[in-house]
């Protein structure tokens, strides 16, 4: 039961161009929607979030958009560095509370110098 | 910037042995989590936990797992009887809100859980 999906399991993108990671969910329910960032031996670390009230958020490099009546939401780096490689997930919460979040499987972005 | 510390980093067990995870979430953080990621898998929910005890649980959190909080500043999760299929990365997590906006959630570096 995938609730969230990130349907490219890697992406591979030049140094200074932009990366697009892609992810869409099935729980209307979802109201809070946040990306990780995940290096080889360390947890999920946090990157930006969107509530559902929103269509876009921006945070320097870093913007996510949200398209709610496609459930949609993609995460933006631009330009891309060498050290954005990493692991990103999608994650989606519904109603506040002491709730889990729910991940998608994550995207390796590979930076190509 | 304050952390979530996690131990150990790795632990090698038998099946049928019980295993303790412990996790020392930030200080000022009212609410803890544990995630699992088994390996090639996505991250998985398995508990939440709020003012001493569980808010939430997920299908995986059955009567194998239990979570307890044992002084003001530990949050252990134990496997009573461990099987193969529990081998993962297990990972510990605090926030200091509940509601969407701050549950923002930091996580530790993860225990990494082999069973033989």
């Amino acid at each position: 039961d995938q609730q969230v999906k990130q349907n490219s399991p890697s992406l591979s993108v030049q140094e200074g161009r932009i990366s697009i990671l892609n992810c869409d969910y099935t729980n209307s329910m979802f109201d809070y929607f946040l990306w990780y960032k995940k290096y080889p031996a360390e947890g999920p670390t946090f990157l930006i979030s969107i509530s559902s009230i929103k269509d876009k958020n921006e945070d320097g490099r870093f913007t996510v958009f949200l398209n709610k009546s496609a459930k949609h939401l993609s995460l933006h780096i631009v330009p891309s560095q060498p050290g954005d490689s990493a692991v990103y997930f999608c994650a989606a919460n519904s109603g506040g509370g002491a709730d889990g979040l729910t991940f998608g499987k994550g995207t390796h972005l590979i930076i190509q110098p | 910037e304050p952390e979530v510390t996690q131990t150990p980093s790795h632990q090698v067990t038998q099946m049928g042995q019980e295993v303790i995870l412990r996790c020392v979430p930030i200080s000022n953080h009212l609410y803890f989590y544990w995630y699992r990621q088994i390996l090639g898998q996505k991250v998985e929910f398995l508990v939440s936990f709020y003012n001493n005890e569980i808010s939430e649980k997920s299908e995986i959190f059955d009567d194998q797992f239990s979570v307890e909080r044992p002084d003001g500043s530990n949050f252990t999760l134990k496997i009573r009887s461990t099987k193969l299929e529990d081998s993962a990365m297990y990972f510990c997590a605090s926030s200091w809100g509940g509601s969407p906006g701050a549950n923002v959630l930091t996580f530790g570096a993860g225990s990494r859980l082999t069973v033989l």
